[in-house]
């Protein structure tokens, strides 16, 4: 099975850094990659999908990038509302693989 | 306005088996796949399987092979995810997710969760 690995699994930024999640494939996934964000208590919502689109409603500072088997989520300019932890997973065919998570917190 | 409700909270013996539902409302049942997704304690989250509504064919995460069955009443609109011989591991926090149809499974509805909690 194609493994999802994240990194950094955590990370502190200041309200208005430019953040970069990366989510690494043990096999090309070609596009089929989307991005969750979950805040504590709550049940993630779908942020991106097919690797760069924007779900409707996301605000344009998050963006995503990438294809085969390296991705990214960016956050152009962090704000105090980002603070969750954000789940990348593949869905092409096989397993629908999470990556363990990224811990977005603010300093 | 699509609706995932799941059902409430439980607690579960060492060995038993748990029933969890999810009832779907806002579109039409049988033309998206549900999946359902676990979480345990401080921890990520991990994919259990996927359903076909429509006709019941489902896949299942290869960890979970033999000890989960997912199910589909259509008449209810509610899908079913039911895990046996339940360990002190199985303590989670289940989602039931809905994706986004045909050639577009990313999953854009959520239920709210329901905790299962195992333990004697």
């Amino acid at each position: 099975d194609i493994q999802m690995t994240q990194s950094p699994s955590s990370l502190s930024a200041s309200v208005g850094d430019r953040v970069t999640i990366t989510c690494r494939a043990s096999q090309g996934i070609s596009n089929y990659l989307a991005w969750y964000q979950q805040k504590p208590g709550k049940a993630p919502e779908l942020l991106i999908f097919a690797a760069s689109t924007l779900q409707l409603g996301v605000p344009s500072r998050f963006s995503g990038g990438g294809s085969g088997t390296e991705f990214t989520l960016t956050i152009s300019s962090l704000q105090p509302e980002d603070v969750a932890t954000y789940y990348c997973q593949k869905y092409n065919s096989g397993p629908r693989t999470f990556g363990q998570g990224t811990k977005v917190e603010i300093k | 306005q699509v609706h995932l409700v799941q059902s409430g909270a439980d607690v579960k013996n060492p060995g038993a088996s748990v029933k969890v539902s999810c009832k779907a409302s806002g579109y039409t049942f049988t033309n998206y796949y549900i999946h359902w997704v676990r979480q345990a304690p401080g921890q990520g989250l991990e994919w259990m399987g996927i359903i076909n509504p429509s006709g019941a064919t489902t896949s299942y995460a290869q960890r979970f092979q033999g000890r989960v069955t997912m199910t589909s009443d259509t008449s209810a609109s509610t899908v079913y995810m039911e895990l046996s011989s339940l360990r002190s591991e199985d303590t989670a926090v289940y989602y039931c997710a809905r994706d986004q149809g045909l050639a577009q499974p990313w999953l854009s509805y959520w239920g709210q969760g329901t905790l299962v909690t195992v333990s004697s």
